[in-house]
């Protein structure tokens, strides 16, 4: 089915451990970002792509890093992983140039920093 | 900054019963506003969505209107259904000097819909 596919599910690392969270989605947009989403805030935009080879900054990067060789792939790195970094992290693009088709989000990834 | 306020849940209603969830929003300009849904265990679904003023977007008997004079986006629906609990979330679009844009979301209003 089409959409945007993320793995794992779920996550377990120790402090100071590195992972990636991959991102997928075959609807060929353009705009990919990922958002954590943490009891009581909302979801908060970490990092962001508007296009193969260009990313940018959200509002909370820290901690995190990106790269887009792919229009289709769109993966989280965490470099040294902190408590702090306990949530749930979503992908999400959108198709168009406009707001108006909104964005659809993947089904999450569940990660517990110990 | 810009920022979505939502009414505190979580929203306990009796099947049948009307719903308001309450959201309000301070912007610059006159972004676009969207409705989320969030089942358990799954990612957000947009609901409806609405991209400029008065405009009303609905979507499975759930509607919303673009208020720019209160900067208002409240959720209504007329009779709720067991299978409408879930976590329900308001966001407005906002640009991005990267040239992108962002979603800017509420904390959330979940609603539990009980026989």
């Amino acid at each position: 089915n089409a959409g945007v596919t993320q793995t794992p599910k779920f996550q377990v690392l120790k402090t100071g451990q590195s992972m990636t969270l991959q991102c997928a989605q075959d609807m060929n947009h353009e705009y990919m970002s990922w958002y954590r989403q943490d009891p009581g805030m909302g979801l908060r935009l970490i990092h962001y792509s508007v296009g193969a080879g260009i990313t940018d900054q959200g509002e909370v990067p820290n901690g995190y890093n990106v790269s887009r060789s792919t229009t289709e792939d769109f993966p989280l790195r965490l470099l040294s992983a902190a408590p702090s970094q306990t949530s749930v992290y979503f992908c999400a693009s959108r198709g168009g140039p406009t707001n108006f088709y909104g964005y659809t989000f993947g089904s999450g990834t569940r990660l517990t920093v110990v | 900054g810009n920022s979505v306020t939502q009414m505190e849940g979580p929203v306990t209603l009796s099947e049948e019963a009307f719903l308001t969830i309450n959201c309000t929003y301070t912007a610059t300009g006159y972004p676009s506003l969207f409705w989320y849904v969030q089942y358990p265990g799954e990612g957000l679904q947009l609901l409806l969505k609405a991209t400029k003023a008065d405009d009303k977007g609905s979507n499975k008997g759930f509607e919303a209107t673009y208020r720019k004079e209160t900067t208002s986006f409240h959720l209504e629906k007329g009779s709720v259904q067991v299978s409408d609990s879930a976590v329900y979330f308001c966001a407005l679009s906002e640009r991005l000097t990267g040239g992108g844009n962002k979603l800017t979301f509420g904390t959330g209003t979940q609603l539990k819909v009980e026989l």
